[in-house]
């Protein structure tokens, strides 16, 4: 079992919006301003997409937007474009012994 | 540019001991500020964050993990090596290095991944 929550499935049709939520604890996401959110590929390495909750490292569409509220996460797509399907893994600081904590993971289809 | 490869054995068996490499270019733990971290990833599984290496050899482990991992560094080969005992069934995953900033909490560049198999 994961320590962040995430729902196992998204989908929206291209063009639409949608939310990838990630859900901890206050020991985690509640706690810290450190959420980043990875995007991989089948068969392929994780990417950096967003990070510190709504920072985009260069090279990363402003399609993909980040925030957080309480002990929740969410990662935005905007726009959906069939290249943004893909599983969706949000991680989170978990303090200085547990350092870094995923979550599940969340497959989004674009319809 | 950073790049980082994964190496070690495809396969092991029960109870073995499980090595692997990192081998990165692109930085160096000589000049300060960067880490090398561990994750794994069973098929059709969620990542999970194993251990991390600073450049001033501060270590940190998975809690979980902690009793069989072990992060070393050789700073003139630019190696990371992870040890990980006591192999069963369910540490059968595909095993990642990466690489962050001191003061950075998300990993920027990552290894292509090695897929471990443990089986008798």
């Amino acid at each position: 079992q994961s320590a962040l929550t995430q729902p196992p499935s998204a989908s929206g049709s291209p063009g639409q919006s949608v939310t990838i939520s990630c859900t901890g604890t206050s020991s985690d996401v509640g706690g810290y301003n450190y959420v980043s959110w990875y995007q991989q590929y089948p068969g392929k390495a994780p990417k950096i997409m967003i990070y510190e909750v709504s920072k985009r490292p260069s090279g990363v569409p402003d399609r993909f937007s980040g925030s957080k509220s309480g002990n929740t996460a969410s990662l935005t797509v905007s726009g959906l474009q069939a290249e943004d399907e893909a599983d969706y893994y949000c991680s989170s600081y978990a303090g200085s012994n547990n350092l870094e904590v995923f979550g599940g993971g969340t497959k989004l289809t674009v319809l | 540019q950073i790049t980082l490869k994964e190496s070690g054995p495809t396969l092991v068996k029960p109870t073995q001991t499980l090595t692997l490499t990192c081998t990165f270019s692109g930085f160096s733990f000589s000049t300060g500020g960067v880490g090398v971290g561990w994750i794994r990833q069973p098929p059709g599984k969620a990542l999970e964050w194993l251990a991390l290496i600073f450049w001033n050899d501060d270590k940190r482990y998975s809690p979980s993990l902690k009793s069989r991992l072990t992060i070393t560094k050789d700073t003139s080969k630019n190696q990371v090596v992870l040890t990980m005992t006591n192999m069963d069934l369910v540490d059968t995953a595909t095993y990642y290095c990466a690489h962050r900033y001191d003061f950075d909490y998300y990993f920027d560049s990552w290894g292509q991944g090695t897929l471990v198999t443990v089986s008798s």
